[in-house]
């Protein structure tokens, strides 16, 4: 069965500090790959998206990400996290042929000033 | 920028009444949807709405559940019957033909007593 998965519920980092939160699928071919980050009380915002192509995006707010194909990964980056960071990331994958993302639980993240 | 409203922020019900969450596509979306998210699971699709009929839906959405767009602009989730486990954040998403993005609204809290 397809998945995604978060394996980090909670992370924690100062400000100023980079960041990797960590995003794993399962699926039979290379899906099309997205983060979203939900700020409390906002919906969910596209921060990048992976279709084809260069397999290290970029996003946002200074975001990036990378696809690596090996290990089913596509990891969400940030050199120097910010305090308004602290929000909720979603790791979501769509399958090749379908247009319904399948979403991870989701990372919690806390900055300390 | 045009974004994805929803109304009510909260809505606290009573096990066995009807609700109605409400969602304000962006104006030149066509593809809307529907999820949810229970809290501190992952969000979960539930139906998508195209050319004013169901075009996927999940083995969430059963027969207590529908969608309609009753005046053309806005784009309604009814349940008809609340059940305990129906208590989440539901979200409402629009997009543009042939665009795997979509674009959520800040979601309702549903709290079924």
């Amino acid at each position: 069965a397809q998945s995604v998965t978060q394996p980090d519920i909670h992370i924690t980092v100062s400000e100023g500090a980079s960041l990797e939160l960590r995003c794993n699928y399962s699926y039979g071919a290379t899906p099309y790959l997205f983060w979203y980050v939900q700020s409390p009380g906002q919906g969910l915002q596209l921060l990048l998206k992976y279709f084809s192509g260069d397999t290290l995006v970029q996003g946002i707010k200074g975001f990036e990400a990378e696809f690596k194909r090996s290990q089913s990964s596509f990891n969400l980056r940030k050199p120097s996290v910010h305090w308004s960071d602290a929000a909720e990331y979603f790791c979501a994958v769509v399958a090749s042929g379908s247009y319904i993302p399948t979403f991870g639980r989701g990372t919690s993240l806390i900055v300390h000033p | 920028e045009p974004e994805v409203t929803q109304t009510p922020s909260h809505q606290v019900t009573q096990m066995g009444q009807e609700v109605i969450l409400r969602c304000v596509p962006i104006s030149n979306h066509l593809y809307f949807y529907w999820y949810r998210q229970i809290l501190g699971q992952k969000v979960e699709f539930l139906v998508s709405f195209y050319n004013n009929e169901i075009s996927e839906k999940s083995e969430i959405f059963d027969d207590q559940f529908s969608v309609e767009r009753p005046d053309g602009s806005n784009f309604t989730l009814k349940i008809r019957s609340t059940k305990l486990e129906d208590s989440a954040m539901y979200f409402c998403a629009t997009g543009l033909a042939g665009s795997l993005e979509q674009y959520f609204g800040p979601g309702t809290r549903l709290t079924v007593t």
